[in-house]
């Protein structure tokens, strides 16, 4: 089984605080990718990778970097967390194929921007 | 553009009922996939769908794919209260050179006893 584990379950930072989110995956993927979830909206896919060092924009990049210095690792990062950045963080990997691949995804982060 | 719908929202219905989850999407694909998401916790695969006319069935949840209509379904029997959960529908869809899954809001599905 693939297992992806994220830095924490909940937090809490304030305005203007940078703010890292890790997420690790134990199973060799190549693909890793940074979702938030909200209310009504499904899942919004912030960034991806297909490989390390590499990064592409999802639909909602805007305030959000990434880092993936490691295969296994793939880092979400708010330089300046805002209030409306407030929401589920979830992580989520999967083999590179060519698609058609389930992609496995991580305990979540719930992050509260005050 | 590219959408994803799901219908009903929400849904809450008795044990021992069967109900259908529509999932249209607006592009097209030949890969789509439900997920489970209990309440707190992350989401679990479900189903892949790969190509026209595939049905998976586990348990007493049924998916099938229709690629020329656009359309998936997720139909539960005899509904138990342990389904109750948010299920969501994506579809692979390839930009430029990669894939991307493109998202349902999701179904959210109570189940009384």
């Amino acid at each position: 089984d693939v297992k992806v584990t994220q830095s924490s379950r909940y937090l809490v930072k304030r305005t203007g605080e940078k703010v890292f989110l890790e997420c690790v995956q134990d199973m060799d993927h190549e693909n890793m990718f940074w979702y938030r979830q909200d209310p009504g909206l499904g899942l919004r896919l912030i960034y991806f990778s297909y490989d390390v060092k590499m990064k592409e924009k999802g639909d909602i990049p805007e305030g959000y970097s990434v880092s993936r210095e490691k295969k296994e690792r793939f880092s979400l990062i708010l330089e300046s967390a805002s209030t409306n950045q407030t929401s589920m963080y979830l992580c989520a990997a999967s083999p590179l194929a060519g698609g058609g691949e389930t992609q496995y995804f991580g305990p979540g982060t719930r992050l509260l921007v005050l | 553009e590219l959408k994803v719908e799901q219908n009903p929202l929400f849904l809450s219905m008795q044990e021992g009922k069967n109900y259908t989850i529509y999932c249209n999407y607006s592009t097209t694909s030949d890969r789509l996939y439900w997920y489970r998401q209990d309440p707190g916790k992350s989401l679990e695969s479900l189903f892949v769908l790969l190509s026209n006319g595939a049905v998976k069935q586990e348990g007493r949840l049924m998916a099938s794919l229709d690629t020329k209509a656009r359309l998936s379904t997720l139909h539960i029997t005899a509904a138990v209260h342990d389904l109750s959960a948010t299920y969501f529908c994506a579809v692979d869809i390839k930009l430029d050179s990669n894939y991307q899954l493109i998202w349902g809001a999701g179904t959210k599905l109570i189940i009384k006893p």
